[in-house]
């Protein structure tokens, strides 16, 4: 079972900030929270990955509480390419490979 | 570099067919997977390897089959098709299963049994 908890659907409006929240209560010390987004019908796409500290790259910030329980991705002007299903997963430990979980689909909205 | 690729990229069998799903990567990723998307789901892992000569099982295993005999290929095979197979099948690989764990897919199969 995916370790996090998304909520299904947000809206955004084209231009605005979109905040994407994760509940991750039961991570564990030694695991990254990881950010990917599926656009349509392809492949997922790596975001960003983040252990304690805030991170930001060309695509995204992602701000992670100080007890690890809950992250939120930003992305900082949405745009309609943005529209996609963005995943949220706590991993791996140890040779665990990454659960999927089903994530938030994002609408931007013109 | 091309990445993950998959072949075909559309495939329709009839109940009982077998074939096998091609994946490669030219990356000399260690780390190897194939996941399921089955419509409005996400995705399911079906098998992973962590290198050549080893693999195993992931959430749903049963009726597929997979080797590792290099580092670049992971072909994965069904073995009598059934309907409830019917899905988008995704490769993907990374450099390893450490504590950084950028995984790349492929562009999907889509398979359709009838």
């Amino acid at each position: 079972d995916a370790k996090t908890t998304q909520p299904p659907s947000m809206d955004c409006a084209e231009g605005r900030a979109a905040n994407l929240p994760c509940n991750h209560s039961t991570i564990s010390g030694n695991e990254y929270v990881y950010w990917y987004r599926q656009i349509h019908s392809q492949g997922p796409q790596y975001i960003i990955h983040g252990l304690k500290n805030n991170e930001t790259n060309e695509m995204a910030s992602l701000i992670i509480t100080e007890d690890r329980k809950s992250s939120t991705l930003i992305l900082p002007h949405a745009t309609l390419r943005d529209t996609a299903v963005y995943y949220c997963i706590v991993g791996p430990s140890g040779n665990t490979p990454l659960v999927f979980g089903k994530g938030t689909r994002l609408s931007v909205i013109a | 570099n091309a990445g993950v690729t998959q072949t075909p990229k559309f495939q329709v069998l009839k109940t009982g067919q077998s074939m096998t799903l091609q994946c490669a990567q030219d990356m000399n990723h260690e780390y190897m997977s194939w996941y399921r998307q089955d419509p409005g789901m996400g995705l399911r892992l079906i098998h992973y390897s962590v290198g050549a000569g080893i693999t195993d099982q992931g959430e749903v295993p049963n009726g597929y089959n997979v080797s590792r005999s290099t580092t670049e290929d992971f072909p994965l095979r069904l073995l009598s098709a059934a309907p409830s197979q019917t899905s988008v099948y995704f490769c993907a690989s990374s450099y390893s299963l450490g504590r950084y764990n950028e995984q790349f897919f492929g562009p999907g199969t889509r398979l359709t049994v009838l």
